[in-house]
């Protein structure tokens, strides 16, 4: 059982390029997240989805875009990347609540440096 | 901007030692959930509260929801340096809505 995988782990952009981070979960969850922390600032939620072909704002959502295609993937784009991007990545995946457990699992994250 | 305020920022304990560290919201949450984050891995699950005034404990770890569903609280008896990481906790306000996080408590621990 693999829980919540992300790809890639580490990636080096320039200012300017885009990319998309893939997360992929095998648990039939239907809410995913995606995560950003930085030093001294905890997680920031970028945005979320609470199921297939829904997707919604967090507290950071400027300069990133989402889709939620398939339940068990969640994608992060980055349409042109700025050095305040440079930060380490984390998708999440939960059942909602009322629903079993609301926990959520992390992926192990994706470290990204933008030069 | 973050709902919670977790405290204290970091800690500086000796080997042994308990260690205490808790969460505060403005906010009702249903749900009450901390992690821990080792260096270079994503946080994970320690404990989860779901009902208030639950009081839950997984080996030397307890944690708590508070009666009025605005904080939570989580306490380590006797500390081993592998304790050492950052300790987040998040909370849920109800169906549909999304996981807000602490920013963390680094523990650090003296052997």
């Amino acid at each position: 059982n693999a829980g919540v995988t992300q790809t890639p782990k580490f990636r080096v952009l320039k200012t300017g390029q885009s990319m998309t981070l893939l997360c992929a979960q095998d648990m039939n969850h239907e809410y995913m997240y995606w995560y950003r922390q930085d030093p001294g600032m905890g997680l920031r939620l970028i945005h979320y989805s609470v199921g297939e072909g829904t997707t919604a704002k967090g507290e950071v959502p400027d300069g990133y875009n989402v889709s939620r295609l398939k339940k068990q993937n969640f994608l992060l784009g980055l349409e042109s990347a700025a050095p305040s991007q440079t930060s380490v990545y984390f998708c999440a995946s939960s059942y909602p609540q009322g629903v079993g457990n609301t926990e959520a699992f992390f992926g192990q994250g994706t470290r990204l440096t933008v030069v | 901007g973050q709902q919670l305020n977790q405290s204290p920022q970091s800690m500086f304990i000796q080997e042994g030692e308990d260690v205490s560290m808790n969460c505060t919201s403005s906010s009702i949450f249903n749900t009450w959930l901390w992690y821990k984050q080792d260096p270079g891995e994503g946080p994970v699950l320690l404990i989860a509260l779901y009902k208030a005034g639950e009081l839950t404990s997984n080996g030397r770890l307890t944690a708590q929801f508070g009666i009025t569903r605005k904080d939570s609280f989580l306490n380590i008896s006797a500390s081993i340096p592998s304790d050492v990481g950052i300790y987040f906790c998040a909370g849920q306000l109800g169906y549909g809505n999304k996981l807000v996080f602490g920013a963390g408590t680094i523990l650090r621990v003296k052997s």
